[in-house]
Parts: structure tokens; sequence; C-alpha cells
């Protein structure tokens, strides 16, 4: 069974700062990640995903996080906060040959930007 | 480019109460998904369609069915409304198991 595990609730950084936003995942096949952003009373957006192509993947607004295998991670990066980044972030974790096509949620970091 | 249209967008129930939540996709996706977001718990999946016809119950299907008689559409329904059913829904759409596409959402309460 696939499971992904966001190991901060909520992460707070200054503007101008990196931000790092972390996330473990389990799953018994090759899997594809992706982060989604969810802004106040928005739906969700795709920031980037990962399906075993390049391990380092580029997304939108300057964010890129890269998949290790050996440490079932899959960090969100970022150089520099801005503003508009605070939101709260989802990964995601979908089993790819499994048969199964449930996207499996992290329960969220919230981001916070400090002027 | 509609995407992903979910109705209503906001609506209040009664404890005991049915209603349907209607969610609609124009990218001849074959994948759709129905979530529910409570703070702190991420989305939670309720049930799943890989086709038309064809439904899977998900993380928390209780009160909750669902029905996919057109590939376009995939409806959501509580037939006895609880307090516990209190949530914003998610309806999303998929290619397999590339990246979902979402909609809006639905705020629900009951009371």
């Amino acid at each position: 069974a696939q499971s992904v595990t966001q190991l901060d609730s909520h992460v707070s950084v200054s503007e101008g700062t990196p931000v790092l936003l972390r996330c473990n995942y389990s799953s018994s096949y090759s899997p594809s990640l992706f982060w989604y952003v969810q802004h106040p009373n928005k739906g969700l957006q795709l920031l980037l995903k990962y399906t075993s192509a390049a391990t380092l993947v580029k997304g939108i607004n300057g964010f890129e996080a890269e998949f290790k295998k050996s440490e079932t991670s899959f960090h969100l990066t970022k150089p520099s906060a801005h503003m508009s980044d605070a939101a709260e972030y989802f990964c995601v974790v979908s089993e790819a040959g499994a048969g199964s096509y449930q996207l499996t949620f992290g329960k969220g970091t919230k981001l916070s930007v400090i002027p | 480019n509609a995407g992903v249209t979910q109705t209503p967008k906001f609506r209040v129930l009664k404890t005991g109460q049915s209603m349907t939540l209607l969610c609609a996709q124009d990218m001849n996706h074959e994948y759709m998904y129905w979530y529910r977001q409570d703070p702190g718990m991420g989305l939670r999946l309720i049930h799943y369609s890989v086709g038309e016809g064809t439904t899977a119950k998900g993380e928390v299907p209780d009160g909750y069915n669902v029905s996919r008689l057109k590939k376009q559409n995939f409806l959501l329904g509580l037939e006895s409304a609880a307090p516990s059913q209190t949530s914003v829904y998610f309806c999303a759409s998929s290619y397999r198991d590339t990246e979902a596409f979402f909609g809006q959402g639905t705020r629900l309460t009951v009371v």
C-alpha cells in the first residue's frame, strides 16, 4: 500500500530565504509523485510531478523537487521565498503499474512567509 | 477551457437531508475521484471511477454513494446527511496515473 508523510505541518520562512518542505513516501511499485499547492479557499494546483524520468524535477514559480529512491523522499525546495508562496502544500503519490489509480495525499504543510 | 466543474459551490443541509454533488470534466479523462478535505487531514479519497459505469470505494466511503453513467460526469450522493459530513469536497479527474486536475470545491455544512 502507498502512503505519504509530510514531516512538517507548518513551516515559516522570511521573504527571500530558502524554502524546504519535506515529504517521505512508501510505495510497493514505481511511484509517480506530485506536489500540489492550495491557496486559501481555492482549489489545488499542480506544482510539479515526477514520473520516472529525471530525478530533479522543476515546476512552476521557481519550485523544484528531487526524487531520492534510496531515501524514499521527494522534498520540495525554492531558493527564495516570495509572499505569494504562502499557501498549503500537498505531497501526493500514485503507484504506477499497481493497477490502483488512487492518489494518496499527505496531510499538508502550511507555508507562512514573513515579510 | 472549463476543466473540472463542480456544482454547487456551497450548500447547507439539515441532518437527514439528501443531496447530490455533480462533477463534470471536459478533458475526456478516464479516471475521476471524489475527495473530502478536513483541517489537518489532507485530502481523503471517498470513491473513484476508472471508467464509465465503474466505481470503487476509497478510504472513507461510508455514508456516500457515487455513479458514473457518463464518462464526463461523476456524481456524489449523500442519502442522509450527518454533521460529520461537514467538509469541503473536491472532485478530480486524470488520465490514468498522471496528474489530476481538480475542481474548485464544494463547501458543505450539515447542521
